[in-house]
């Protein structure tokens, strides 16, 4: 099993579409999670690092929930420009190695 | 302020053949990292190097090594290529600060081994 899981995709939505992703970690020792987004052939960049009471950057929500291992993503009023594969971060000590999702996939379409 | 740098950005190698991948950033940090991406895969760890002088090996470092020239240079070595190292490669630099971390990427090499 993968230490970190996600659902590959891809999601194919609507402009102005709400989406969700889901990324579950299997190691309880996981300090430090985060959001990253690849554009096609392009090096990963941080979206949003993610935190336990939840946080909100614009039109996007990140969540985490301890207990059941698992960190979400949200994405309001879905842009064409939001296409890209987002990528499930999780580090299990601090400035460590970084463990990624295989990522999930999304495309906006008009 | 460049960020972080890769050379070349694509290769093309015959089995057997030797190759080093440069990495420089300009920004101070202390750790540095190599990854290889592949299709389905994710980003998976090779080496990485928590500060100068010191490296270690991550989930895939088989045919693979590191050298730590300086705190701004982390290069990777394909020692004899084989085309299962066909890969994107990634190399990564990691700032610390009050705000948490983040981890800035360079641009790739797209390694293809034939």
């Amino acid at each position: 099993r993968k230490e970190v899981e996600q659902d590959p995709g891809p999601f194919n939505v609507p402009e102005g579409a709400t989406v969700a992703f889901n990324c579950t970690y299997s190691n309880s020792a996981s300090q430090s999670f985060f959001w990253y987004r690849q554009d096609c052939r392009k090096e990963p960049k941080l979206l949003m690092s993610v935190y336990s009471s939840g946080n909100e950057d614009g039109r996007f929500t990140a969540q985490l929930n301890r207990a059941s291992q698992y960190i979400s993503l949200l994405i309001r009023d879905s842009k064409l420009s939001d296409s890209a594969t987002y990528l499930c971060v999780v580090n299990r000590k601090k400035a460590g190695k970084l463990i990624f999702g295989q990522g999930t996939t999304l495309q906006v379409k008009p | 302020n460049a960020g972080v740098t890769q050379t070349p950005k694509f290769q093309v190698l015959k089995t057997g053949q030797s190759m080093t991948l440069q990495c420089a950033q300009d920004m101070n940090h202390n750790s540095m990292y190599w990854y290889r991406q592949d299709p389905g895969m994710g980003l998976r760890l090779i080496y990485y190097s928590a500060s100068e002088g010191t490296t270690d090996k991550g989930e895939v470092p088989n045919g693979y090594n590191v050298s730590r020239l300086n705190k701004r240079e982390f290069s990777l070595r394909l020692e004899s290529a084989a085309p299962s190292q066909t890969s994107v490669y990634f190399c990564a630099s990691i700032s610390t600060g009050t705000g948490g971390y983040e981890q800035y990427f360079g641009p790739g090499t797209r390694l293809t081994v034939t």
